[in-house]
């Protein structure tokens, strides 16, 4: 049972462009959600997060948007460039759970292609 | 420079050979994991500590062990490696639990063929 879900498994778009990558979850109980990027024969690499008490979080170019009532987040990239070629995981958490061990619980990737 | 360091990088082994898979972390991580990532099913936990000591199961953590006798160093132990075993591994740190602290860091994978 996939608890967070990012349902377009790759994107494409033009540099100069916007990047919208979608993620869902089932879990209300997740309160912590973040967006990891991965280059081939890389390690993932934290990219920006968001608590639950937030609707909006934004760093340079990347902005991630809560929906919770919706259980959907997304992550916006404006402009993009052709570095931003990457896949893209989310992931989220319940970070005061004191039973838990509070792993991520990731997404399975999108794969975003920006063209020059 | 803050990282998480693994070795090797590139493994080809056959079956039942023991083999140790070393990550190590600067960043004085309370918290380290080893992941498994395989086409189709993502990132999947396969053994965390959150602490000296104290290591727990993951998600997938049958014919993997672990050990933690020191904060920097989380190996991972593959007594008798078998061909589904043959994966791309991540091993990752992060400061601890709470929003913020639950970023984790990443090392650079091991990519691992059992033939």
């Amino acid at each position: 049972d996939q608890q967070v879900k990012q349902n377009s498994p790759s994107l494409s778009v033009q540099e100069g462009r916007i990047s919208i990558l979608n993620c869902d979850y089932t879990n209300s109980m997740f309160d912590y959600f973040l967006w990891y990027k991965k280059y081939p024969a890389e390690g993932p690499t934290f990219l920006i997060s968001i608590s639950s008490i937030k609707d909006k979080n934004e760093d340079g170019r990347f902005t991630v948007f809560l929906n919770k009532s919706a259980k959907h987040l997304s992550l916006h990239i404006v402009p993009s460039q052709p570095g931003d070629s990457a896949v893209y995981f989310c992931a989220a958490t319940r970070s005061f759970n004191a039973g838990n061990n509070r792993k991520l619980i990731w997404g399975l990737g999108t794969s975003l292609a920006v063209n020059p | 420079e803050a990282q998480v360091t693994q070795n090797p990088r590139y493994l080809i082994t056959v079956t039942g050979k023991k083999l140790t898979v070393t990550c190590s972390q600067n960043m004085n991580h309370e918290y380290m994991s080893w992941y498994r990532q395989d086409p189709g099913l993502g990132l999947r936990q396969i053994y965390y500590s959150m602490n000296v000591e104290v290591t727990d199961k993951g998600d997938v953590p049958e014919g993997y062990k672990v050990s933690r006798k020191e904060k920097r160093n989380f190996p991972l132990i593959l007594e008798s490696p078998s061909p589904n075993q043959t994966s791309l591994y991540f091993c990752a740190s992060s400061l601890g639990v709470g929003p913020a602290k639950n970023i984790q860091y990443f090392g650079a994978g091991t990519r691992l063929s059992v033939l």
